[in-house]
């Protein structure tokens, strides 16, 4: 069956500009999560929605960053007046609940670059 | 200290020779091990979990030490496609969300 799914797969934008970030969970899984991957780095947090809220936003780095999943299924990312230190991979994990009985499945990820 | 801490390596091995490492966790309360797998520029994808004392698939074995608090993954007759980063991931659970937190990775080269 089909994955988890991300668009753009690559981004590439100017300091000071706005972005968003689309994640495609698979069907059916209530728990969805980003993470943020930068080089040489495991992934790191970043928020978890369950179902259309989001549960847990502390991975977020600062208030330029913001999600939403308004109808519990896809989720978009936004980076406000974007920075060269937000250039990393954005990737996106569903799984069937979040209470860690079921496996995450990552997405492609976006490979977001700031210039 | 760092929730998963990995010495990132490059461990460069031979065709066929076993290599092993460790990663090492701070929550003694996990109850819960992963070693992802992940290729370059490609997603993670979950290698093997660890419930208990450990667990083996194949040629990979994981173990777990609760006591001094590591993990360990263990690759035997290391094959040219093992060539990869191993992610060591711990659940953290403390919000109820099941958030993974990641080791840098130990990245494997096998050498032909």
């Amino acid at each position: 069956g089909a994955g988890v799914s991300q668009t753009p797969s690559n981004k590439v934008t100017e300091k000071g500009k706005y972005v968003e970030l689309r994640c495609d969970p698979i069907s059916g899984h209530t728990a969805l999560y980003w993470y943020r991957q930068s080089l040489g780095q495991g992934p790191e947090f970043l928020i978890y929605f369950q179902g259309t809220g989001a549960a847990d936003d502390s991975g977020l780095p600062n208030d330029r960053f913001f999600a939403v999943r308004p109808e519990g299924s896809v989720s978009t990312l936004k980076i406000q007046r974007t920075e060269r230190g937000d250039s990393a991979v954005y990737l996106c994990a569903s799984s069937l609940t979040g209470d860690g009985a079921y496996e995450q499945y990552f997405g492609p990820g976006t490979r977001l670059t700031v210039t | 200290r760092k929730e998963v801490e990995q010495d990132p390596g490059p461990f460069n091995v031979p065709e066929g020779a076993t290599v092993a490492f460790n990663c090492t966790y701070s929550n003694s309360a996990s109850q819960s091990f992963f070693w992802y797998r992940q290729d370059c520029r490609k997603e993670p994808k979950l290698l093997m979990s660890v419930y208990s004392s450990g667990n083996e698939d194949g040629r990979f074995t994981a173990q777990l030490n609760r006591a001094s608090q590591y993990i360990s993954l263990l690759i035997r007759d290391s094959k040219l496609s093992d060539s990869a980063t191993y992610l060591c991931v711990v659940p953290c659970t403390e919000r109820g969300n099941n958030r993974l937190a990641f080791g840098k990775g130990n990245q494997v080269v096998v050498i032909p």
